[in-house]
């Protein structure tokens, strides 16, 4: 079982929908948690980092975290075809990140 | 541009040679990271750095590859005798402080083809 486990999709919404995107790991360690958004070419852009269980908020995204579950989302609300990249999500206990293999994510106007 | 640069951004080499590569951090920070990136998958780490010291090299994939960041400042990422199996993206990424678990920050890394 690998430590962090996130669905590949892909996934295909229409514009303006809400999107969840999901990851559950299986290391109690982990203390930090982030989302990462990556297109085709390019690195990892951060998106979204959370040390707590709980709620962030940044404009349309949303990071949830519930660490009595182990389980980790994203939510992406009014989705733009800008969106369309594929999400990391990545977690970390002190030093070294483990990532989540991505959900590609296409956003059709 | 001051985010986290890598060179050069697209290697081709045939099986057998050296290749190295090379990061600047953004310069206030001290952590340096190397992943690899293959295809459909998310990145995995290799090793880091914190300012010239090298804290952690067990995940460097085998002894053919070594990494260094003799001032502090730039690193560079060398794979000796290259396989195909070694073909996919190398990310660098660098972090603020001494503290674990700061985010960090990537560069948009070196593809390597192996022909």
């Amino acid at each position: 079982q690998k430590e962090v486990e996130q669905d590949p999709g892909p996934l295909s919404v229409p514009e303006g929908a809400i999107v969840s995107l999901n990851c559950t790991y299986s290391n109690s360690a982990f203390q930090y948690f982030m989302w990462y958004r990556q297109y085709s070419r390019k690195g990892p852009e951060l998106l979204m980092y959370t040390y707590s269980s709980g709620n962030k908020e940044d404009g349309r995204f949303t990071a949830q975290v519930d660490k009595s579950s182990k389980y980790i989302s994203l939510f992406i609300r009014d989705s733009q075809p800008s969106d369309s990249a594929t999400y990391l999500c990545a977690m970390s206990a002190i030093d070294d990140m483990r990532f989540g293999a991505g959900t590609r994510l296409t956003v059709k106007p | 541009d001051t985010g986290v640069s890598q060179d050069p951004r697209h290697k081709i080499t045939k099986r057998g040679q050296n290749v190295t590569f090379r990061c600047d951090p953004i310069s206030e920070h001290n952590r340096l990271y190397w992943y690899r990136q293959t295809l459909g998958q998310g990145p995995e780490f290799l090793t880091y750095f914190q300012n010239e010291a090298q804290l952690e090299k067990s995940r460097l994939l085998s002894d053919r590859f070594s990494a260094e960041r003799p001032k502090g400042s730039f690193s560079t990422l060398e794979i000796q005798r290259t396989e195909q199996g070694d073909s996919a993206m190398y990310l660098c990424a660098s972090s603020l402080s001494d503290r674990g678990g700061q985010p960090q920050h990537f560069g948009d890394g070196t593809r390597l083809s192996i022909l």
